[in-house]
């Protein structure tokens, strides 16, 4: 069965500096896609980031990049300059099933929440 | 303004009581879903659709029932409610975006719904 994990309930980061999310999947599919979203306070689910599983370079979208490791099976997300916005719960999901049978199903951790530190 | 809509915002039930929560999408997707959220373990799927008249049940579908007359209607129903259905309910629709080198499935969130089982 698909499973995504990620194992960081909560992180801090100074403004201004990276930090990294870690996520790490199970699937038994070749072809997958692989998001990242926000979610702050506020309670609204925010799109960030897409990887799949054929893209031959790393996601990138602003300040967000992801560190996809396919044989490693992570795909960790990387804020970088941090700002005291980025203070919210983050949840990275996969897109169940193969891409010939989608099904708009998506799979996802447990959510980090992350603290940025004025 | 297109998008995700989902009313009530806010509900309180008592153990037993029935209910429907709306899910509409003005934007034409093929698929919707509903997901529920509870602390520590982030959106597990309920019920999905992959369009008018055909639903399935996802991971956690006992206690609630869909249907989907219309390609922009979804909603949920909870029969008898529970306790156990405290949570926040999120629906959401997704087509494939095809204009990208692989297609992805375009996802759109509503709101949420935050529901309470007394």
């Amino acid at each position: 069965a698909q499973k995504i994990t990620q194992t960081q309930p909560g992180m801090f980061v100074q403004e201004k500096e990276a930090v990294t999310l870690d996520c790490t999947y199970d699937t038994s599919d070749q072809s997958y896609g692989l998001f990242w979203y926000k979610q702050p306070s506020s309670g609204e689910m925010i799109f960030l980031i897409y990887q799949g599983s054929y893209d031959e370079q790393n996601a990138t979208e602003g300040r967000y990049s992801l560190n996809f490791q396919k044989a490693r099976k992570s795909a960790n997300l990387v804020i970088s300059a941090s700002q005291l916005g980025d203070s919210a719960m983050y949840f990275c999901a996969m897109r169940e099933g193969p891409r010939g049978s989608n099904t708009g199903k998506l799979i996802f951790g447990q959510g980090t929440t992350l603290q940025v530190k004025p | 303004n297109a998008g995700v809509t989902q009313t009530p915002k806010f509900q309180v039930l008592k153990t037993g009581q029935s209910m429907t929560l709306q899910c509409a999408q003005d934007m034409n997707h093929e698929y919707m879903s509903w997901y529920r959220q509870d602390p520590g373990m982030g959106l597990r799927l309920i019920h999905y659709s992959v369009g008018a008249g055909i639903t399935d049940q996802g991971e956690v579908p006992n206690g609630y029932n869909v249907s989907r007359s219309t390609t922009e209607d979804f909603p949920l129903r909870l029969l008898s409610a529970a306790p156990s259905q405290t949570s926040v309910y999120f629906c959401a629709s997704s087509k494939t975006d095809r204009g990208r080198k692989i297609p992805i499935l375009d996802y759109t969130f509503g709101s949420g719904t935050r529901l309470t089982v007394v």
